[in-house]
């Protein structure tokens, strides 16, 4: 089946970019109709949507953080990833990778990586 | 402060029946359907139901969503302790600044 798998550093000091990578086993990302998401929750608290982008390429932002965002999308290594830069310590969060389901007025995430926790701090 | 409004906290005993609500507005819940997710002790979150009232395969019949107007509500019934978890509600905002919303979640304790 699907399995997603976040990767990436866990420390990241202040005023520098936050990299994570999300790769996907047991289906391409370029069979289509899925929008390849990124969501995090910081500390004990609930969850915020990042963003996603198509097998295309094409891409949409959570407008609160779309100055400071990039995902982009690797077909050939299965992978896609999050780019935020500018992080200080309210970027600390749990991120993870989601499988998004998009169409006429719905929305859902119907698989999830396990997490990977980022710290910013020096 | 989270765009979707949930209870803080439920709770009740095992095998009773407990309700979970996710209030919005007309830009999000109104105009979109709803999903829900389960959130184990450490662990991703779950889904476990889309599309107002849809259970993934592999979801128990004991999980069932249902939306009316501006609000929608999870129900689980014959309550068993490894549902103790964190719940979240999630649809699309259709506002200016639309982007998908998530409720700030409920802890449900099964006591």
């Amino acid at each position: 089946q699907v399995q997603l798998q976040e990767s990436g550093p866990g420390l990241v000091k202040p005023s520098q970019t936050l990299s994570l990578t999300c790769t996907v086993s047991g289906g391409s990302i370029s069979s289509g109709g899925y929008y390849w998401s990124w969501i995090r929750q910081h500390p004990g608290k609930g969850l915020e949507w990042i963003g996603y982008i198509y097998y295309s390429g094409s891409t949409y932002y959570n407008p609160s953080l779309k100055s400071r965002v990039t995902i982009s999308v690797d077909t050939s290594k299965n992978q896609f990833s999050l780019k935020l830069s500018s992080v200080t310590a309210a970027d600390t969060a749990v991120y993870y990778c989601a499988r998004g389901n998009y169409g006429d007025y719905y929305w859902y995430f119907d698989l999830w990586g396990r997490g990977t926790l980022v710290t910013v701090s020096s | 402060q989270s765009v979707l409004t949930q209870p803080p906290s439920v709770s009740a005993a095992p095998g009773q029946k407990v309700t979970i609500s996710c209030s919005g507005s007309s830009s999000n819940i109104g105009n979109n359907y709803v999903s829900w997710y389960q959130q184990l002790p450490g662990t991703a979150p779950k889904l476990l139901i889309y599309d107002n009232n849809k259970r993934p395969s592999g979801i128990p019949d004991r999980f069932s969503g249902s939306k009316s107007g501006t609000s929608a509500t999870l129900g689980i019934t014959g309550l068993q302790t490894g549902d103790e978890a964190d719940y979240y509600c999630g649809t699309w905002d259709s506002s200016l600044s639309a982007h998908v919303v998530f409720g700030g979640g409920t802890k449900l304790t099964v006591l």
